[in-house]
């Protein structure tokens, strides 16, 4: 059984579309998390959710949108796509000591 | 906040070397600390954890890491690699309270057969 798990894995589309990346875990984690890994390999997190609440909101353009439905799932929303939001994104769920636990990422591409 | 410093971005060592990847990180409050690894176009696994306890921790596929806590160091070694350990590895560290997590910039591993 997959841990955390991400569709799509694959997502390409153009400049000033609107796309969603959908997460869910099935580790009874009540933390979870969406990080953006760039070209450079550099992890940076985006936001954090404990139980359905926002707890961390790193600075983000506001066209990232972060949903969650319950503490299983936890979507991104972006509004019109740019160029520089080609990167792969990767959702995580956290234990009792933070370890994160990664779904297995979503490249975007922006044409 | 916490900073997280692996200062070799890229380790090349041949095939049956040792290797060791250095991680420093910047507060004395109490951590826990952790390497990941992320295999080409893989998502990113757990290698070891350091949470209490003896300093010297064993992970997986061989590696071992050191927890020293007046040089606020978190070593990641491993006695002889294999071409499949070729990847980046990420030194992470945690705080005991909140639940922020703090990544390293990561250290690509290549080895040279």
């Amino acid at each position: 059984d997959t841990a955390v798990s991400q569709t799509p894995k694959y997502l390409v589309t153009q400049m000033g579309n609107d796309k969603s990346i959908k997460c869910e875990q099935n580790l009874g984690h009540d933390t979870m998390y969406w990080y953006k890994q760039d070209s450079k390999k550099f992890l940076k997190i985006m936001f954090s959710y404990n139980n359905k609440e926002l707890i961390i909101n790193e600075t983000v353009p506001n066209r990232f949108s972060p949903k969650s439905p319950d503490k299983a799932h936890l979507n991104l929303h972006i509004n019109s796509l740019e160029l520089g939001d080609s990167a792969v994104y990767f959702c995580a769920s956290s234990s009792f000591y933070n370890e994160q636990f990664f779904g297995p990422g979503t490249r975007l591409t922006v044409l | 906040a916490q900073s997280v410093t692996q200062l070799d971005s890229q380790v090349p060592v041949f095939e049956e070397a040792p290797v060791e990847l250095r991680c420093n990180y910047s507060s004395s409050v109490s951590v826990y600390l952790f390497w990941y690894v992320q295999y080409p176009n893989q998502g990113l696994q757990l290698l070891l954890k350091y949470l209490s306890g003896s300093t010297l921790v064993k992970g997986i596929n061989g590696f071992e890491a050191e927890f020293n806590k007046s040089q606020t160091s978190f070593h990641l070694r491993k006695p002889s690699v294999h071409i499949s350990d070729t990847a980046e590895y990420f030194c992470a560290v945690s705080e005991n309270t909140g639940n922020q997590f703090y990544f390293g910039t990561g250290t690509s591993l290549t080895v040279i057969p």
